[in-house]
């Protein structure tokens, strides 16, 4: 059974940069059928998609987000990580990792199949 | 980029069915047919209920189900049971700019 599980800082201060990592078990990060994504939810509020990447390092960014977040990746460690700079309240949130599934054809990743169960991440002083 | 414009809240009795709508444009749920609805559990992470607009996940009840007419996707769920009671979220891919956006929720009640 495939696992995803978040780990990092649950509290990061204003202007600094938020890194989360995401270990997958039970299966292969290395797999050609998927991408591996970031989501994130804000207390109380909806989701909202940061990017996901393939094993080979291509990315997708979310364009609201893109000129603060790297998204990478390490096949040796089974790993993938979430950094975003320049971080302020607005970026508190719990932030989910997920398997994101692309179709037959490998064009664009279309949804996400297993997740993480979360991590509440703080943006405070 | 605009989220998905979903219904805040919708409610039933058991037995009965509801459908949620998922509202977009031609560039994201019209422009393709990667429609995801998911189900998320106060505390919990989110879970796939559909996919591809129709296709249920291995484990899903069949009383859940998704359609698509223009910019505008829904999940129905008949025979309401307690257990339905949960937020629901719609999700699209919505190209290479805005990537993937979410609707904002919706809270099923049953009654």
């Amino acid at each position: 059974q495939l696992q995803l599980q978040e780990s990092g800082p649950g509290l990061v201060k204003p202007s600094e940069t938020l890194s989360l990592i995401c270990t997958v078990s039970g299966g292969s990060i290395s797999s050609r059928n998927y991408y591996w994504g970031w989501i994130r939810q804000p207390p109380g509020k909806g989701l909202e998609c940061i990017g996901s990447i393939y094993y080979s390092g291509s990315t997708y960014y979310t364009s609201s987000l893109k000129s603060r977040v790297t998204i990478s990746v390490d096949t040796s460690k089974n790993q993938f990580s979430l950094k975003l700079s320049s971080v302020t309240a607005a970026d508190t949130a719990v932030y989910y990792c997920a398997r994101h599934v692309l179709p037959d054809d490998h064009t664009v990743p279309k949804h996400f199949d297993y997740w993480g169960q979360g991590t509440l991440v703080t943006v405070s002083s | 980029q605009s989220a998905l414009t979903q219904p805040r809240s919708v409610s039933g009795s058991p037995g009965q069915s509801v459908t949620i709508s998922c509202t977009g444009s031609s560039s994201d749920v019209g422009g393709y047919n990667y429609v995801s609805w998911y189900q998320q559990r106060p505390g919990k992470a989110p879970k796939l209920m559909i996919y591809d607009v129709t296709k249920r996940p291995s484990g899903v009840p069949d009383r859940f189900s998704g359609s698509k007419s223009g910019d505008t996707a829904s999940l129905t769920i008949s025979g309401l049971q307690a257990d339905d009671e949960a937020d629901y979220f719609c999700c699209s891919f919505a190209g290479s700019y805005s990537y993937v956006l979410f609707g904002g929720g919706t809270k099923l009640t049953v009654l």
